[in-house]
């Protein structure tokens, strides 16, 4: 099974800054097979990107994704304030199960 | 759409039967999967059905109490869930996959949920 690991647990920033969320896999993925998921409270994820970089059909472009083998990156350049949220990556490896990282809680400082 | 229901309080050991009802795009073209979160905690894939039903997947967590299945006449999904346990505990959700060719991979595909239910809770305690 394929343990993501994500960094930090909680990032504190201001809206109008950068922010950095980083993915490591136990073992290497393809970028192909790696998306990111954004989740407020009381509500169900939205996907923000897969293939580890193509933008979901209605994300803003301050979303990006990057990141090959096992480090994957998801940069959102200028923070909104809808965007302090839960964010979620997930690897679909060649099998099941397709895991996801414990993630990341980006809260406004 | 994905609309979600079935949950409710079970005593461990118990049983549900979760329903997810699809509409607006074509259900029996797309593998769906359900995954769960436990009270203040993150996202666990929970299992997989392919569009025919072909093939099913579980996490080590569920399998052999936990049974997907699907009725593409109905366009709904479902998850039956015995034996459960107080770990069991969380808002399940259901999930569309869909798939692309991959932009810089030839030859290769990603998968990703792009429609989501808003989720159902099941609470396992006496």
């Amino acid at each position: 099974e394929i343990v993501l690991t994500q960094s930090p647990g909680t990032l504190s920033l201001s809206p109008g800054e950068r922010a950095t969320l980083s993915c490591r896999a136990s073992q290497s993925v393809s970028s192909s097979y790696l998306v990111w998921y954004q989740q407020k409270p009381g509500q169900a994820p939205r996907l923000l990107i897969y293939g580890a970089s193509n933008r979901a059909t209605g994300i803003p472009d301050r979303f990006s994704g990057s990141g090959s083998g096992t480090d994957f990156t998801l940069t959102i350049s200028r923070l909104e304030p809808e965007d302090f949220a839960v964010y979620y990556c997930q690897q679909y490896g060649t099998s099941p199960p397709y895991t996801f990282g414990q993630g990341t809680n980006l809260e406004i400082k | 759409q994905l609309v979600e229901s079935g949950g409710g309080l079970v005593k461990p050991g118990g049983s549900l039967r979760l329903s997810c009802a699809a509409s607006g795009f074509t259900f029996l073209t797309y593998n769906m999967i359900w995954v769960r979160q436990a009270p203040g905690k993150g996202l666990e894939w929970v299992s997989f059905i392919s569009s025919s039903s072909s093939h099913i997947y579980y996490a080590d967590s569920v399998r052999g109490r936990f049974t997907i299945s699907r009725d593409n006449a109905k366009n709904s999904l479902y998850l039956q869930m015995n034996s459960l346990r107080a770990e069991d505990t969380a808002v399940y959700f259901c999930g569309r996959e869909d798939v692309v060719p991959a932009v810089f991979t030839p030859g290769e595909y990603s998968y990703y949920m792009d429609v989501w239910g808003k989720g159902t809770t099941v609470t396992v305690s006496s």
